[in-house]
């Protein structure tokens, strides 16, 4: 079974410029996450998608952040313009609908903002 | 306070020790936890997770949670250098929601 796709694995921006990340999750997951991990953090909740609908964005930081899940299959989520703090790991996962169901993340997507 | 804490380490074992982790958490409402496993550069996977109280094993990985303490703990026996990483624990709100710990980094020595 392929696994939660992620590109691009790397990025390096300068601050106000803005970046995307794309996400592939695993075949037939309904709900979709993004994660922020910051350096020697653990994962942060950006936003939840349940097919193309949002369940939670309440961390994500509007006024530079969105995402979107078009037909409910791959995601992106957008960062403009981008700040020095939002250097950080962008996770991608995806579970089946319903609670108690495994999470599953892709590698990651490396952003540092010089 | 954070919801779910977790020492940062680094722990560092000899090879064949007994690896202890341990969080804590405050949001008693929720009763699922996990401990995923993350190696460096990779995304987290999921090692174990367990429900309410009690223990749960799983081959060398032994994971507890108890109730009254607030007190998530996992136990891995005879550890090898391929068990170096961060180990997260997390723990579940309703709608699949998790909150992570930071992370405990561990580091085994041949």
């Amino acid at each position: 079974e392929a696994g939660v796709a992620q590109s691009p694995r790397y990025k390096i921006i300068e601050k106000r410029q803005s970046v995307a990340f794309w996400c592939n999750p695993i075949s037939g997951h309904a709900t979709l996450y993004w994660y922020q991990q910051i350096l020697g953090q653990g994962p942060k909740l950006l936003i939840q998608f349940q097919n193309n609908g949002v369940v939670d964005d309440s961390q994500l930081p509007k006024d530079r952040f969105s995402a979107e899940r078009l037909k409910g299959v791959d995601s992106t989520l957008k960062i403009q313009p981008a700040k020095l703090e939002d250097s950080a790991v962008y996770l991608c996962a995806s579970s089946q609908q319903g609670s108690g169901n495994t999470i599953y993340f892709g590698e990651g997507s490396w952003l540092t903002v010089v | 306070q954070k919801e779910v804490e977790q020492d940062p380490g680094p722990l560092s074992v000899p090879e064949g020790a007994i690896v202890s982790l341990n969080c804590t958490y405050s949001n008693s409402a929720f009763q699922y936890f996990m401990w995923y496993r993350q190696y460096s550069r990779k995304g987290p996977e999921l090692l174990m997770y367990t429900y309410s109280s009690g223990n749960k094993e799983d081959g060398r990985f032994t994971a507890q949670v108890d109730k009254s303490s607030k007190y998530i703990s996992l136990f891995i026996r005879d550890s090898q250098p391929s068990d170096s990483a961060t180990y997260l624990c997390a723990q579940e709100a309703a709608g699949n929601k998790l909150t992570f710990g930071g992370g405990t980094r561990v580091l085994v020595k041949p």
